[in-house]
């Protein structure tokens, strides 16, 4: 158990569909990453945040949002969902979110879009 | 494109033999990271090189790294079932200002009993 939390674990949905994912890091960790993970573009990093700031962005969509609450937990908001848009939405952590540090990686939430 | 591809894509060896797997990069990196993921569940960090070592062991896990030749090695001996997983190589890449990790495509290694 990484102490890395993520719900759902699963998620079934339409297409045009609006969801939350949401994430609480191990505790004392500052900063998340999210990624996401599908058989044709293996594992994608999409958004950081340190400490309720965005830090790095990368090959996340418009139609995705994130933030990172006062509390440190993390929602990744995906809205007008497409089939391309299943996969595995991973969260991690890590201390300071430096380059050098671990990252933690949750459990995953599996999303399904039909 | 990914920063990192690991060769070769799928690797499938008997129980007690050793799995090597290779990454290899493209461009300057401060450290390389290698994570472990059990079919559908999150990464597991194994080790972590930087970029002024050029072998670390853990176990039974041994890493080298090359920076002339931008490569790294993942060497499991004595392998074990559970050690049947996906493993992934990761290099630290400057992104918009910010370092950040970025992935390779994973070798999927199966130990037979």
């Amino acid at each position: 158990d990484s102490g890395v939390t993520q719900t759902p674990k699963h998620l079934i949905t339409a297409t045009g569909q609006r969801v939350t994912l949401r994430c609480s890091p191990r505790s004392g960790d500052l900063s998340v990453y999210w990624y996401q993970q599908s058989l044709d573009q293996g594992l994608q990093f999409l958004i950081q945040y340190y400490n309720g700031e965005e830090r790095a962005k990368g090959n996340i969509l418009e139609r995705f949002s994130a933030q990172q609450f006062p509390d440190l937990h993390s929602e990744l908001n995906l809205s007008s969902l497409e089939l391309g848009d299943s996969a595995l939405y991973f969260c991690a952590s890590s201390v300071t979110g430096g380059p050098q540090q671990t990252q933690y990686f949750g459990p995953g939430t599996r999303l399904l879009v039909l | 494109s990914q920063q990192g591809e690991e060769d070769p894509q799928a690797l499938s060896i008997q129980e007690g033999e050793n799995a090597t797997m290779n990454c290899s990069y493209k461009t300057s990196i401060n450290n390389l990271q290698w994570y472990r993921q059990n079919s559908g569940r999150g990464l597991v960090h194994l080790i972590l090189i930087r970029s002024n070592e050029r072998e670390k062991h853990s176990g039974r896990l041994r890493v080298t790294l090359d920076t002339s030749k931008k490569s790294s090695s993942l060497l499991i001996t004595a392998s074990r079932a559970a050690d049947t997983a996906s493993y992934f190589c990761a290099t630290d890449a400057l992104y918009q200002g910010a370092q950040k990790l970025v992935f390779g495509q994973g070798t999927r290694l199966t130990i037979n009993p």
